[in-house]
């Protein structure tokens, strides 16, 4: 089955404490990106790659990384993760194909408490 | 930079009829694609519709139709015959490639039994 996989699905954590949201695709589509949703704001870009080691900067990348290492995975990475980070964050995938755009798949969200 | 904006924070509708949910972008450039997205309470996001600028013909998805106006830069999304399970959250969304959507602040959608 296509997916888009990302763990945890649920984190509490504290001001500080490093930590990490893995994001995985079986499609093999070269594209992937990170938004957050924040009620009355939509869904805003964090970060995105186009291919392995392509890395680029959305609407609201501070505070966070982005590696892609290998195309299948997009990791997210929250260094000294702060209050205002509480969100719920979505990965989505998605491949051009003889120019034309195909759909975003997103995965089922993380969300994320920062006390 | 491309914006989108959806007035509506919340709408309601009687089971059975029909509901427009409205959604208005800012872009200069001519070839773009926008989408309707629902997000249910499980927080899937899950594709409702496309329409890709170029073609002039309103998109429709079984008891979902767009009423696309290129020149005002309009993308309204109309849901025929509401169904209970169709209440959710909506977002429109506009992209010119693969590399990033952008987001209306969402429109939420109440059933009424």
């Amino acid at each position: 089955e296509a997916q888009v996989t990302q763990n945890p699905r649920y984190l509490i954590t504290v001001t500080g404490k490093k930590l990490t949201v893995t994001c995985s695709q079986n499609m093999n589509h070269e594209y992937m990106s990170w938004y957050r949703q924040d009620p009355g704001l939509g869904l805003r870009q964090i970060y995105y790659s186009m291919n392995v080691e392509v890395t680029d900067k959305g609407d609201v990348p501070e505070g966070y990384k982005v590696s892609r290492k290998e195309k299948r995975n997009f990791p997210l990475i929250l260094e000294s993760p702060s209050p205002n980070q509480t969100s719920l964050y979505f990965c989505a995938s998605t491949n051009r194909v003889g120019g034309l755009y195909n759909e975003q798949f997103f995965g089922p969200g993380t969300r994320l408490t920062v006390l | 930079a491309q914006t989108v904006t959806q007035s509506q924070p919340e709408m309601s509708v009687q089971e059975a009829e029909t509901v427009t949910l409205s959604c208005t972008y800012d872009t200069s450039e001519s070839d773009y694609y926008l989408f309707w997205y629902k997000q249910p309470p499980s927080r899937q996001m899950i594709l409702v519709i496309r329409q890709e600028a170029y073609k002039q013909q309103n998109a429709t998805e079984n008891r979902f139709s767009v009423n696309f106006q290129k020149a005002a830069k309009s993308f309204s999304l109309k849901i025929s015959d509401s169904q209970l399970g169709d209440a959710a959250m909506y977002f429109c969304a506009y992209t010119e490639g693969a590399q990033k959507l952008v987001f209306g602040q969402g429109t939420r959608l109440t059933i009424n039994p």
